[in-house]
C-alpha cells in the first residue's frame, strides 16, 4: 500500500516567520493530497488540499506545492501566528485502494510569540 | 451544524470488557471511517464503509467490528478490550466524489487497564 513520510516531527518558529512541512509518498498513482490541522483535544480539520493536476495552491497565508515527479508535497505557512500552533498531518489518497487515505505521522508546530 | 458526532468522549475499560463507540454524521455523506491515533504513528484506518450496506477492513482491523446502521451512523465495537487498544478513536465521513476530504469528529479517548 501507500507509504507517507512527514518531516519534521516537531518545528518551532518565531511569530511572523514562515514554516514549511514536507511529505513524501510512495505510490505514483496517488492523486489527492489534503492537509489537516489538529488542535489539542479536537479532531483533524482540513486546511488545504491539492489535486495531482495542480502544482501549487494558495489560500491566504497557507500554500501547498506538489512535485509529482519527485513524489513529494509541502505545506507552507507564512507570517505565522500563535494560533497556528497545532499538529499538522499530510495525507494521500490512492485509487488503487478505493477510498482509503494514508496519513503522515504529524508535525507539532509551535509558534513562539 | 453538528458535522460528525462521536460518543462517548472518554471511556475507561478493564481488559476483557466490551463496548461500542458511536458515530453519526448529518452531512448526507456516503462514506464513513474509523481511525485510531497513537503517539508517533499518525492516523491508522481500522474499518471503513464506502456506502450504506458495505464495510471493509483497513490497516488495523484485528479486535474490532463495525456496523453501518444506516447512512448516518457507523459504530465501532470492541468485543474483548485489550491494553493495546488504548488509543484515541476518530470517526470521519466523506462525500461520494473521489477527490473530496474527510470530515472528522472530535474523538473518543479510550483507556484499557
Amino acid at each position: 500500500g501507500e507509504n507517507v513520510e512527514q518531516h519534521p516531527s516537531t518545528l518551532s518558529v518565531q511569530e511572523g516567520d514562515s514554516a514549511v512541512i514536507k511529505c513524501t509518498y510512495s505510490d505514483s498513482a496517488s492523486n489527492y493530497f489534503p492537509w489537516y490541522k489538529q488542535e489539542l483535544g479536537k479532531g483533524p480539520q482540513l486546511i488545504i488540499d491539492i489535486r495531482s493536476n495542480v502544482g501549487e495552491k494558495k489560500d491566504q497565508r497557507i500554500a501547498v506545492t506538489l512535485n509529482k515527479t519527485a513524489k513529494h508535497f509541502s505545506l507552507h505557512i507564512t507570517e505565522t501566528q500563535p494560533e497556528d500552533s497545532a499538529v499538522y498531518f499530510c495525507a494521500a489518497l490512492t485509487p488503487n485502494t478505493g477510498n482509503q487515505f494514508y496519513f503522515g505521522t504529524g508535525t507539532s508546530l509551535t509558534v513562539i510569540p | 451544524n453538528a458535522g460528525v458526532t462521536q460518543t462517548p468522549k472518554f471511556q475507561v475499560l478493564k481488559t476483557g470488557q466490551s463496548m461500542t463507540l458511536q458515530c453519526a454524521q448529518d452531512m448526507n455523506h456516503n462514506s464513513m471511517y474509523w481511525y485510531r491515533q497513537d503517539p508517533g504513528m499518525g492516523l491508522r484506518l481500522i474499518y471503513y464503509s464506502a456506502s450504506e450496506g458495505t464495510t471493509d477492513k483497513g490497516e488495523v482491523p484485528n479486535g474490532y467490528n463495525v456496523s453501518r446502521l444506516n447512512k448516518r451512523e457507523f459504530s465501532l465495537r470492541l468485543e474483548s478490550a485489550a491494553p493495546s487498544q488504548t488509543s484515541v478513536y476518530f470517526c470521519a465521513s466523506k462525500q461520494g466524489t473521489y477527490n473530496s476530504p474527510l470530515h472528522f469528529g472530535n474523538g473518543t479517548r479510550l483507556t484499557v487497564t
